[in-house]
């Protein structure tokens, strides 16, 4: 079964604006992740945050944590064509290793 | 290696046949995972090893699926009778330690095909 739910679905914008994804889970986590994948490749890890974070950042990346709204987001700053690929966030919910992963957000970034 | 790999990319096979996918982690990576990706759905967790122990086969469809990491290295996932409902793309991460919390690092997987 899926922990996490990613919205919007699809997301399509032009190069130079900013993407933000937001992901809810369903129970308590130790931390979650977002990943990246490119059509017919595997998943990319771009960023971990904890549960005892709020805000974390990784180049153009900015990844936001509210526990308490079991719900995070993922904001990519001035996004590129390369940026296309569906985004996945993961938490590590009922076994801590194993990842349950949302359906993802497909991401389109236009030139 | 410089990262996972799986081998093959792509299986196709009839329906009843046996496959065997195979996958290589990064050298010295003590937890090894296996996931089932649905077309346009996120990655499902199968199994996990930590060295050759594999600690949880809780997600594994079936008992027409088998997986072993006998040195504690590569692993093998096999599928036996295969159905149609078996099509997926079959993917291979592997993590340096044995904890949670630390980021997976993924083969480019297999895709699986039943006629």
């Amino acid at each position: 079964s899926q922990q996490g739910e990613e919205d919007p679905q699809a997301l399509s914008i032009q190069e130079g604006e900013n993407a933000t994804m937001n992901c809810s889970y369903k129970t308590s986590i130790n931390n979650l992740q977002w990943y990246r994948q490119n059509s017919g490749r595997g998943l990319v890890h771009l960023i971990l945050i904890r549960s005892n974070e709020r805000e974390k950042h990784s180049g153009r990346l900015r990844v936001t944590l509210d526990t308490s709204k079991k719900s995070s987001s993922l904001l990519i700053t001035a996004s590129r064509a390369a940026d296309t690929a569906s985004y996945f966030c993961a938490t590590d919910a009922n076994s801590g290793y194993a990842l349950n992963f949302g359906k993802g957000t497909s991401l389109l970034v236009t030139p | 290696g410089a990262g996972v790999s799986q081998s093959p990319r792509y299986k196709v096979a009839k329906r009843g046949q046996d496959v065997a996918l195979r996958c290589d982690p990064i050298s010295g990576h003590v937890s090894l995972f296996w996931y089932q990706q649905a077309l346009g759905q996120g990655p499902e967790f199968l199994t996990y090893f930590q060295n050759e122990a594999q600690l949880d086969k809780s997600g594994l469809p079936s008992d027409r699926f088998f997986a072993e990491r006998p040195e504690g290295s590569v692993s093998t996932l096999k599928i036996q009778r295969t159905q149609q409902e078996d099509s997926a793309v079959y993917l291979c991460a592997s993590s340096l330690g044995s904890v949670g919390g630390q980021p997976q690092h993924f083969g480019d997987g297999t895709r699986l095909s039943i006629l």
